[in-house]
């Protein structure tokens, strides 16, 4: 069974760059009917997507933080990443990494990762 | 952007319940819509994909609906377990947006 592990520091401070890391076990990152994404909850608010990547690197991102979000992914490893510049406390929640079924779902999802950032 | 409107936003109920939940799409997606179930401190979980296909696992009692603009979510018989925040979500074209989310509460 696929499972998914978000790692990265859970406290980032202001005007610094959040970044976190998703590694995959149980099934290959190169799989053609999906891709990969980044899903957040800040804290009293519903789920905010913010991209996906594919395991050849094309990604798709959220208009809204387009500037400041990066996804890359790394086969070798079985992993995807999430960078975003500039943090304000208006980035702190909880970030989820999912698999995305291509026209469909996110399917399988990380037990999510609360990340603050502090000024 | 494809806006998604759910409601209600807030849902008091009891065990036994048969509850339904809506959501709107800004546009038409033909069946492209999911479901979601969300408990505190959990990760989203899949309840129902292309509108009305029910992910393995996920009991008979849950059920949707819809097409075009106008989706349902559908809880036969509330179950204690049930009681959480639901969202629906559109793969039918990026950007990706979900609900805004109903919270599910016990009466």
């Amino acid at each position: 069974q696929m499972q998914l592990l978000e790692s990265g520091p859970g406290l980032v401070k202001s005007s610094e760059t959040l970044s976190l890391t998703c590694t995959v076990s149980g099934g290959s990152i190169t799989g053609t009917s999906y891709s990969w994404g980044w899903i957040r909850r800040p804290p009293e608010m519903g789920l905010e997507w913010i991209g996906n990547v594919y395991y050849t690197g094309g990604t798709e991102y959220n208009p809204a933080l387009r500037s400041r979000a990066t996804l890359s992914v790394d086969t070798s490893r079985n992993q995807f990443s999430l960078t975003l510049s500039s943090a304000t406390a208006a980035d702190t929640a909880v970030y989820y990494c999912a698999r995305y079924m291509f026209g469909s779902s996110f399917d399988s999802w990380g037990q999510g990762t609360l990340v603050t950032v502090s000024s | 952007d494809i806006q998604l409107t759910q409601s209600p936003s807030f849902l008091s109920a009891s065990v036994g319940d048969r509850v339904t939940i809506t959501c709107r799409a800004s546009q038409g997606i033909s069946n492209y819509l999911a479901w979601y179930q969300q408990k505190p401190g959990k990760a989203p979980k899949l309840l129902i994909y292309a509108a009305s296909t029910l992910q393995g696992g996920v009991p008979s009692r849950f059920s949707g609906s819809g097409s075009g603009t106008e989706f349902s979510l559908t809880i036969s018989s509330l179950q204690p377990e049930d009681f959480a925040t639901y969202y629906c979500q559109q793969p039918h074209s990026y950007p990706l947006t979900f609900g805004q989310g109903t919270r599910l509460e016990i009466k």
